[in-house]
């Protein structure tokens, strides 16, 4: 099984700021970098933001930029918004079972 | 906008079973693989189980395999969960999420639409 890990566990910053989130495969996702990036508020759904790797979703704001490869990737939000404080999750799709990081939590400083 | 409405969650007591039900709309439903995905209370997300586009191949998690069973009814537009033996770490919000990619011979595995979510309490 493919151990997704996620780092930091959560993050205070202020809207406007850039940050990053860190997210690391215990094994290479292969050819593709078949990682997916999530978004999810408090009593809500998961929403799609990123998948393989770097390509954005339908929707969603250039702001967000998803990078990396093999085991290491990051999520970047450049000038964070109100509505981006949330938790952020990744996932990896390149073997089963298809697993996910613990999250990281963006709260507002 | 793609629609997806899970439903048939509630308080169950261990050794129980349960249906799970997702009414899907506004989107060719027959063209696309389908998972179940879950939450337990304040946890991450855990994938459990997919089926393919035509309903003929599925895919479990090992930690669900031969208690859960996924199901679609294509002429109805509905994805299913059967889950028996329900133990206490089956506490979960269920969520129905839709697979990308059209057509597809196999699930992609990653989600770019999900339901609200139904809450399955394991307890008695």
């Amino acid at each position: 099984e493919i151990v997704v890990t996620q780092s930091p566990g959560t993050l205070s910053v202020s809207p406007g700021e850039r940050v990053s989130l860190s997210c690391r495969a215990s094994q290479s996702v292969s050819s593709g970098n078949l990682v997916a990036w999530y978004q999810q508020k408090r009593g809500l759904a998961p929403r799609l933001l990123i998948y393989g790797a770097s390509s954005r979703a339908t929707g969603i704001p250039d702001r967000f930029r998803g990078s990396g490869s093999g085991t290491n990737f990051t999520l970047t939000i450049s000038r964070l918004e109100p509505e981006d404080f949330a938790v952020y999750y990744c996932q990896q799709y390149a073997s089963s079972p298809y697993t996910f990081g613990q999250g990281t939590k963006l709260e507002i400083k | 906008e793609v629609q997806l409405l899970e439903s048939g969650g509630g308080l169950v007591q261990p050794g129980g079973s349960l249906r799970l039900s997702c009414a899907a709309s506004d989107f060719t439903f027959k063209a696309f693989a389908m998972s179940w995905v879950r939450q337990a209370p304040g946890r991450g997300l855990e994938w459990v189980a997919a089926v393919s586009a035509t309903g003929n191949t599925v895919y479990y998690a090992d930690s669900v395999k031969g208690r859960f069973t996924i199901s679609r009814d294509n002429s109805k537009n509905f994805l299913n969960l059967e889950i028996n033996s329900l133990r206490a770490e089956d506490t979960a919000v269920y969520y129905c999420a839709k697979d990308p990619i059209r057509y597809s011979y196999h699930p992609t595995y990653y989600f770019d639409y999900w339901g609200p979510g139904t809450l399955v309490t394991v307890s008695s």
